[in-house]
């Protein structure tokens, strides 16, 4: 089946632990982004990558970290120098070919909660 | 700084309901709109606009775009319990591939 993958679906954290979300897809898209999901809000971007081995910080960078070396991975590092990361975290995919680039496609999430 | 407001916050309707949801943003080089239904996890796509006053629909679901008013609304026709979600407007500029996010409507349907 084709799709984008996150995994954990739950994620526990100390205070002071980096972590790292996965995020997977096969849906041959060049472009792939990090957003974050608090209570009652919308999304927030991180991170994205428009092609592999680049990417570019979102509105909210600060306290992550990604990589791109592979087409089909994302992964997004959440450091200990984020200061409140408990929080929804979504991955997202597109393609850029003409006429279809806006359509963002979701993976089913990471709930990270740091104790 | 592109921005995106939806509203109301919240809604709470009785199933066989018509609903309005609103969209207003403010970006430079606007390029188009979506919606997007979030139930628990995934948000799942709805819609794109990118043509003023051009009808999209889908069951009963429909939207539309002013781009003179700077607005998008999403009706909803005989609301179902299954309708209960999050719906999430989000506008893309012509800069890039990024998507500038609302904060969300939260749809209740009861029975």
């Amino acid at each position: 089946d084709g799709g984008i993958t996150q995994s954990p679906k739950y994620l526990f954290r100390k205070e002071g632990q980096n972590v790292t979300l996965s995020c997977e897809q096969n849906l041959n898209h060049d472009a792939m982004y990090w957003y974050r999901q608090d209570p009652g809000q919308g999304l927030r971007l991180i991170y994205y990558s428009q092609i592999v081995n680049d990417f570019q910080k979102g509105d909210i960078a600060e306290g992550y970290s990604v990589s791109r070396e592979k087409k089909e991975s994302f992964p997004l590092t959440v450091t200990s120098a984020q200061k409140n990361p408990t929080a929804f975290y979504l991955c997202a995919s597109n393609s850029r070919l003409t006429g279809a680039t806006d359509t963002q496609y979701f993976g089913p999430g990471t709930r990270l909660t740091v104790l | 700084e592109d921005k995106v407001v939806q509203s109301p916050l919240s809604l709470v309707v009785h199933e066989g309901d018509t609903v309005t949801l609103n969209c207003s943003y403010e970006v430079t080089n606007f390029r188009s709109l979506l919606w997007y239904k979030q139930e628990k996890k995934a948000p799942t796509f709805l819609f794109m606009l990118t043509s003023s006053g051009i009808e999209k629909k889908s069951g009963r679901l429909s939207s539309i775009l002013d781009k003179k008013e700077l607005f998008s609304i999403l009706n909803i026709t005989a609301t179902q319990t299954g309708d209960s979600a999050v719906y999430l407007c989000a506008v893309a500029n012509n800069a890039g591939n990024m998507l500038t996010f609302g904060g969300g409507t939260r749809l209740m349907v009861k029975p």
